[in-house]
């Protein structure tokens, strides 16, 4: 089944503990991105890869790191979580010229 | 990448045709209109894409009239099922393109009732 998968779905972490959120499709697609969803603000890009070892910011970078390592993973690193960073992400990918982007089922990030 | 304008929300019944209009009036000669959905919780689901006229599916159809300065996604006849957020995107397809960054507008909340 195609598909995207992001772990873990949720977590409740504390200021300053850096964690990753894994980001895995079996499409072959080469475009990925990750999103956060916040209340009022919608959808907003934080990062997004064009392939392997290529990516580039989104709107909304601060705080945030990534790595294409393979053509299947792209994590989202944060180094040092900040409560501002409480918030719905989601993983995406598509085949790079089209708009037909699937989603992942979400992490929900609480930082306290 | 032009920007979008849709109605906050919209309500209706279930059985009835939806018409959900976006409008883009910056849009450029190379860019295509995507629709999708999203229910809460969960991620969006793409609805429909297309470039000019009309484009149906199993789903949907989008109307894009000659200029292109807006679209309208119409659902028919709606069930409980279709109450979601629905969002309309406009960029262009070419590889490694600013096309990679995708931007989502606010969204049309659509709320169907019994």
């Amino acid at each position: 089944e195609a598909q995207v998968t992001q772990n873990p779905r949720y977590l409740i972490t504390v200021t300053g503990k850096k964690l990753t959120v894994t980001c895995s499709q079996n499409m072959n697609h080469e475009y990925m991105s990750w999103y956060r969803q916040d209340p009022g603000l919608g959808l907003r890009q934080i990062y997004y890869s064009m392939n392997v070892e290529v990516t580039d910011k989104g709107d909304v970078p601060e705080g945030y790191k990534v790595s294409r390592k393979e053509k299947r993973n792209f994590p989202l690193i944060l180094e040092s979580p900040s409560p501002n960073q409480t918030s719905l992400y989601f993983c995406a990918s598509r085949v790079n010229r089209n708009y037909e982007q699937y989603f992942g089922p979400g992490t929900r990030l609480t930082v306290t | 990448l032009a920007k979008t304008t849709q109605p906050i929300s919209m309500d209706s019944y279930e059985g009835q045709e939806v018409n959900i209009t976006c409008s883009h009036n910056n849009i450029a000669t190379n860019d295509y209109i995507t629709w999708y959905q999203q229910f809460p919780s969960q991620g969006p689901r793409f609805i429909i894409q297309g470039y000019k006229t009309k484009v149906t599916n199993e789903v949907a159809s989008l109307f894009i009239p000659a200029d292109r300065k807006s679209s309208t996604l119409s659902l028919p006849r709606v069930s409980l099922s279709d109450t979601a957020v629905y969002y309309c995107l406009v960029g262009p397809q070419e590889r490694y393109s600013s096309a990679s960054k995708i931007i989502f507008g606010s969204g049309t909340r659509l709320s169907i009732r019994p």
